[in-house]
C-alpha cells in the first residue's frame, strides 16, 4: 500500500537555529508534496504545495527564505525551518499524492519545540 | 488497523440531499477531531473541528460528536454537486500528534 514517512517524529531546536524535516513515499510517485504547520491550538496551515519539475507554491505568510523545500524525486522531500523562533513551534505535516490521484497520503507528522 | 476508522468508503447522495459521514478513533488519548474536505486535484482543507460534546453548525455542515465513544460525524445538507470530494478525518492528542482516517468519498449527483 501507499505510505509516507516522516522523521524525525519530534525535535527539540534552540531559538534562531534551523531544522530539517523528511518525507519519504513508498508505494506510490509522490508527485505533489503539501507542507502543512499546526501551531498550537489552531488548525493546519498549508505552507506549501510542491510539484515535481514545476516552481514550489509558498502561501501567504510563508516564504522559500523561511521554509526552502526540497522535491528532488518522486519519493522525497524535506523542508526546513531556517532561524527557529517561538512562533514557529507546532506539528509539521508532509502529504504526498501521485499524478492524477485524489488520495493525499499523509505523515504522521514532526513535532517541532522551540527553546 | 487505521486507528480512526471512516464510513462508509464511498457515498453516493442525491443534489439537495442529506449526506451523513462517520469517524470513529480507537486510540482513547485524542481530544480534538477534525474534518478535511479534498477536492479532486487540490489539497485538503480544514472544514470543520469539534472539541466539546455536543454539535457544531456553520451554514449547511453540521458535526457532532460523542467524546465518550470517541465518534464524530458531518452531516452535509442541501448537498450541491460542488460538495463532491473526499471528506477527511482527523483526530489529535494533546501532543498535537495527528491520526488520520483513510476518507470517505462523496459523490452528489444532480
Amino acid at each position: 500500500g501507499a505510505l509516507v514517512y516522516q522523521y524525525p517524529r519530534r525535535t527539540i531546536c534552540k531559538s534562531g537555529t534551523s531544522m530539517r524535516m523528511e518525507c519519504q513515499a513508498v508505494g506510490f510517485q509522490a508527485t505533489s508534496v503539501a507542507w502543512y504547520r499546526q501551531s498550537p491550538q489552531k488548525t493546519f496551515e498549508l505552507i506549501a504545495l510542491s510539484t515535481v519539475n514545476s516552481a514550489i507554491k509558498y502561501e501567504q505568510n510563508f516564504t522559500q527564505e523561511k521554509f526552502p523545500i526540497s522535491h528532488p524525486n518522486l519519493s522525497f522531500s524535506s523542508m526546513t525551518v531556517l532561524n527557529a523562533y517561538l512562533e514557529d513551534r507546532g506539528l509539521y505535516l508532509c502529504g504526498a499524492r501521485n499524478w492524477g490521484g485524489e488520495t493525499l497520503y499523509f505523515g504522521s507528522g514532526t513535532r517541532l519545540t522551540v527553546l | 488497523q487505521q486507528k480512526v476508522q471512516q464510513s462508509p468508503e464511498s457515498l453516493i447522495v442525491p443534489e439537495g440531499g442529506m449526506a451523513s459521514l462517520n469517524c470513529t478513533s480507537s486510540d482513547r488519548n485524542v481530544d480534538y477531531f477534525w474534518w478535511y474536505r479534498q477536492h479532486s486535484g487540490k489539497s485538503p482543507k480544514m472544514l470543520m473541528s469539534i472539541f466539546s460534546n455536543g454539535e457544531k453548525e456553520e451554514g449547511r455542515f453540521t458535526v457532532h460528536l460523542n467524546k465518550a465513544s470517541l465518534h464524530t460525524s458531518l452531516h452535509i445538507r442541501d448537498s450541491q454537486p460542488s460538495d463532491s470530494a473526499l471528506y477527511l478525518c482527523a483526530a489529535s492528542k494533546s501532543n498535537y500528534q495527528l491520526i488520520w482516517g483513510s476518507g470517505t468519498k462523496l459523490i452528489i449527483k444532480p
